[in-house]
C-alpha cells in the first residue's frame, strides 16, 4: 500500500530564512510524487512534481524538492521564504492515474 | 491559469438527506477526481471518472455514493443518504489526457447535522 508521512505538523520560520518540509514515502514502485500548497480558502495548489529523471526538480514560487530513493524521501526547499508562503502544505505519492496519497500536512508559519 | 469551480462553498444538510455536490471542470480536461478531507484527517481519494464511466474508485466510495457527467460541463458526486460522518471538504480535480498537471477546485465544506 501506498501511504505518505510528513513528520512536521507546524513549522514556523522567519522572513528571508530557508524551508524545509520533510516527506517520506512509501511506495511498491516508482513513484510520482507531488507537493502541494494550500491557503485558507483555497484549493489545493500544485508546486511541483517527480516522475522520472532529475533528481532535484524545481516549482512554482521559488520552491524545489529532491528525490532520494534510498531515503524514500521528497523534501520541499526554498532558500528564502516570504510572507506570502505562509500555508498548509502537502506531500503526495501515486502513479500515472492520479490516484493520490497525501500527507497529513505541514502547516508552515512565517513570522516578521 | 483555468480553474476548476466547485458549488456550493459550504453546504449543510441534515442526516438521510441526499445531497449533490457541482464542479465544473476545465473545458479541455477528460480525466475527473473526487477527493476528501476530514477535519484533522488526510486528504483521501473518492473516484476517478474517465470516458463516462469510473475508473477507479477508493473503499470510501460505497453505494451511498455516485458521480456523474450529466452534460459537457458539470461533474457531480451525489451522497445518496447522508451520514454524519459525511461531514468534510470535498475537493474536484480534472486533468488533460495528456498533461501531468491535475488541478484542484477550492472544495465545498459539506457538513451533515
Amino acid at each position: 500500500a501506498q501511504s505518505v508521512t510528513q513528520p512536521d505538523i507546524h513549522i514556523t520560520v522567519s522572513e528571508g530564512a530557508s524551508l524545509e518540509l520533510r516527506c517520506n514515502y512509501s511506495y511498491g514502485a516508482t513513484p510520482y510524487l507531488f507537493w502541494y500548497v494550500q491557503s485558507p480558502g483555497q484549493g489545493l495548489q500544485l508546486l511541483l512534481k517527480y516522475f522520472s529523471g532529475d533528481t532535484l526538480v524545481q516549482g512554482i514560487k521559488g520552491f524545489e524538492a529532491e528525490f532520494k530513493r534510498s531515503q524514500s524521501s521528497f523534501n520541499l526547499r526554498k532558500p528564502s521564504v516570504h510572507w506570502s508562503d505562509a500555508a498548509e502544505y502537502f506531500c503526495a505519492v501515486g502513479a500515472w492515474d492520479y490516484k493520490l496519497s497525501f500527507g497529513a500536512g505541514t502547516t508552515v508559519t512565517v513570522r516578521a | 491559469e483555468p480553474e476548476v469551480t466547485q458549488t456550493p462553498s459550504h453546504q449543510v444538510t441534515q442526516m438521510g438527506q441526499e445531497v449533490i455536490l457541482r464542479c465544473v471542470p476545465i473545458s479541455n480536461h477528460l480525466y475527473f477526481y473526487w477527493y476528501r478531507q476530514i477535519l484533522g484527517q488526510k486528504v483521501e481519494f473518492l473516484v476517478s471518472f474517465y470516458n463516462n464511466e469510473i475508473s477507479e474508485k477508493s473503499e470510501i466510495f460505497d453505494d451511498q455514493f455516485s458521480v456523474e457527467r450529466p452534460d459537457g460541463s458539470n461533474f457531480t458526486l451525489k451522497i445518496r443518504s447522508t451520514k454524519l460522518e459525511d461531514s468534510a471538504m470535498y475537493f474536484c480535480a480534472s486533468r488533460e489526457v495528456t498533461n501531468e498537471k491535475l488541478f484542484f477546485g477550492s472544495g465545498t465544506q459539506l457538513s451533515v447535522l
